[in-house]
């Protein structure tokens, strides 16, 4: 079945400790995008990555990193977070080819700092 | 500073009407709009898409229709089902900005038997 999958979907965790939520996708997607979704402002998109070892910054991309070392995963990392980080988030995938814009989401990641 | 946007939070219609979304949006570079579906629990689908160089693009119930001289999009659901209660959000994308998709603040859409 074609997916995108992404771990963990629900955590909890204290202010500075480091945390990585993975995404991937079995679809051969070049690009990938982390996007997160807060009440009142919509889906921001944070990371993008056209393909294996490129990305680029989204609209909000303080406080987080990524990487693309293989063409199916891209962890996103808060490496120190705080609480506004607190939120709802969806990793995508989208093919190069095909509809332009059509993104395959995940089920998404409802992340807590205390 | 939002480039789409989304004015009505919420709309409601009765089951077999029109339920029509609105979407405004700044930058006169995007070359596509889209239109994505969210149910609670889980993640956004996508649902329909118009090129810049289109002004109608219809796929079973669903019709967008794009006004450029307006910067103005909007979805139509026709006849409106219960099952199609749900967040809609407007995405809007330019070619050479890759994939990136810049979205609306969502709608959301219930549909009352």
């Amino acid at each position: 079945e074609a997916q995108v999958t992404q771990n963990p979907r629900y955590l909890i965790t204290v202010t500075g400790k480091k945390l990585t939520v993975t995404c991937s996708q079995n679809m051969n997607h070049e690009y990938m995008s982390w996007y997160r979704q807060d009440p009142g402002l919509g889906l921001r998109q944070i990371y993008y990555s056209m393909n294996v070892e490129v990305t680029d910054k989204g609209d909000v991309p303080e406080g987080y990193k990524v990487s693309r070392k293989e063409k199916r995963n891209f962890p996103l990392i808060l490496e120190s977070p705080s609480p506004n980080q607190t939120s709802l988030y969806f990793c995508a995938s989208s093919p190069a080819t095909g509809k332009f814009g059509e993104a395959f989401f995940g089920q998404g990641t409802r992340l807590t700092v205390v | 500073d939002q480039q789409v946007k989304q004015n009505s939070p919420s709309l409601s219609v009765q089951e077999g009407r029109i339920s029509i979304l609105n979407c405004d949006y700044t930058n006169s570079m995007f070359d596509y709009f889209l239109w994505y579906k969210k149910y609670p629990a889980e993640g956004p689908t996508f649902l329909i898409s118009i090129s810049s160089i289109k002004d109608k693009n219809e796929d079973g119930r669903f019709t967008v229709f794009l006004n450029k001289s307006a910067k103005h999009l909007s979805l139509h659901i026709v006849p409106s089902q219960p099952g199609d209660s749900a967040v809609y959000f407007c995405a809007a994308s330019a070619i050479n900005s890759g994939y990136a998709l810049n979205f609306g603040k969502g709608t959301s859409l219930l549909v009352t038997p």
